[in-house]
């Protein structure tokens, strides 16, 4: 079945600039993560939606970052009035929650978002 | 708080030999699951294989082989028979809880560059 696609892949956005990136997770899956990635460095939580809930926004930078699932499937983040340091890959990720294997929990990640902040 | 630590920047193996990824961890809980993804240049996150802190027996997956050492905190990935297209990015992460805490949100290091050489 189709994997995590995320759009657009690549972004150039003027300092001040809103954007706004899109995930669609793997059909079925309940919880969705967004994560940021910036060069060099692993990636870093964002926030995370169980359906529509969004359960845990504790690593979103500033509140110039939201983010949204309304109908427990495709997500969007956007970043208002975007700044350089917000350069960097955002990852959307999903899974199926449940199983008795913590690996059933495994996040199926996407390819990405390039932003880049100029 | 939780922490992973990679602290092998790169690496170079050459091909058909054995090569060793280390990931130390550093968490209060019981309860967590380790997990490696390998990030080609493409940029997408692949899940390569899981230990859960219960599992009694190290995890295998193939070629990968995870040798986890509770007592010091430690989950090196052990690639073996090393091919060219092993050459990537390698992120140890770690989740809370072996069934997911209320986030599931994954921890990651630094990563490891590997590059396999002909």
């Amino acid at each position: 079945g189709a994997g995590v696609s995320q759009s657009p892949r690549y972004k150039v956005a003027k300092r001040g600039q809103d954007v706004a990136l899109r995930c669609d997770p793997i059909s079925g899956h309940v919880s969705l993560f967004w994560y940021q990635q910036a060069l060099g460095q692993g990636p870093e939580f964002l926030t995370y939606f169980q359906n529509e809930a969004q359960l845990d926004k504790s690593g979103l930078p500033s509140d110039r970052f939201f983010a949204e699932r309304p109908e427990g499937s495709v997500s969007t983040l956007k970043i208002q009035r975007t700044q350089q340091e917000d350069s960097a890959v955002y990852l959307c990720a999903s899974s199926f929650p449940g199983g008795a294997s913590g690996k059933d929990n495994e996040q199926f990640f996407g390819p990405g978002t390039r932003l880049t902040v100029l | 708080a939780q922490k992973i630590t990679q602290t092998q920047p790169g690496m170079f193996v050459q091909e058909k030999e054995a090569v060793t990824l280390d990931c130390t961890y550093d968490t209060s809980d019981q309860s967590y699951g380790l997990f490696w993804y390998k990030q080609p240049s493409s940029g997408e996150m692949i899940f390569l294989i899981y230990q859960g802190s219960y599992d009694e027996q190290n995890a295998t997956e193939g070629r990968y082989s995870l040798n986890f050492q509770k007592a010091r905190k430690s989950a090196n990935l052990v690639i073996s028979a090393s091919q060219l297209g092993d050459s990537a990015m390698y992120f140890c992460a770690m989740r809370e809880g072996r069934y997911g805490g209320a986030t599931n949100k994954l921890i990651f290091g630094t990563g490891t560059l590997l590059a396999v050489q002909p």
